[in-house]
């Protein structure tokens, strides 16, 4: 089935520890992105990328890690996990990112204990 | 620094009434709008995008507007059912479009 694919589904680290949520569209989209949702927020953009081997940062970037290979792929790296990463993150994807609405993927629920 | 807010934050009808959710944002400078609508545990679905240029866009029972010099947006729902409950957001993309801001979201509960 053609969409966006996240792994895993839920995780729990503890502070201090490393990982990588994983990204995945079959798309052939040019724009992906990252977001984190927190209870009573709306969505934050945490990274995002306009096509292979270009990335920028979005709103609350500290903390985050990303990179573009491949069309495919985009994962997202937490270098040293706090509590305050706790949080639903989302990947989301797109022809150009501007021009046509998003495809978003069903998320990972990430606890940092 | 853009900022965008939805009200209300909850909403209950019943079955069958039109009704309109509202988007706000602080600055006009924006390259588009979009809606999504989010059921409880998953992930965002894309309803609606209008460009900077537009002033609506339409899908089956759903019409949003744009109104950027004044900065909002509505999004009309047409003969609500039980299905249409979920969270609405709105969101504008700023940066050339790439970078976008969400609202809160409206939590839409449509009566049987």
């Amino acid at each position: 089935n053609a969409g966006v694919t996240q792994t895993p589904k839920f995780q729990v680290l503890k502070t201090g520890q490393s990982m990588t949520l994983q990204c995945a569209q079959d798309m052939n989209h040019e724009y992906m992105s990252w977001y984190r949702q927190d209870p009573g927020m709306g969505l934050r953009l945490i990274h995002y990328s306009v096509g292979a081997g270009i990335t920028d940062q979005g709103e609350v970037p500290n903390g985050y890690n990303v990179s573009r290979s491949t069309t495919e792929d985009f994962p997202l790296r937490l270098l040293s996990a706090a509590p305050s990463q706790t949080s639903v993150y989302f990947c989301a994807s797109s022809y150009s990112g501007r021009d046509y609405g998003y495809t978003f993927g069903s998320g990972t629920r990430l606890t940092v204990v | 620094k853009q900022e965008v807010t939805q009200i209300p934050a909850a909403l209950s009808v019943p079955e069958g009434e039109n009704l309109v959710l509202n988007c706000s944002f602080t600055d006009s400078a924006i390259y588009n709008l979009q809606w999504f609508r989010q059921d409880p545990g998953k992930g965002l679905t894309s309803l609606l995008l209008i460009q900077s240029s537009q002033r609506e866009q339409t899908s089956g029972r759903l019409n949003a507007s744009l109104d950027k010099s004044s900065g909002r947006s509505t999004l009309y729902i047409a003969a609500s059912q039980p299905g249409d409950s979920a969270t609405y957001l709105c969101a504008v993309g700023e940066g050339g479009g790439f970078k976008t801001i969400f609202g809160a979201g409206t939590r839409l509960f449509v009566k049987a």
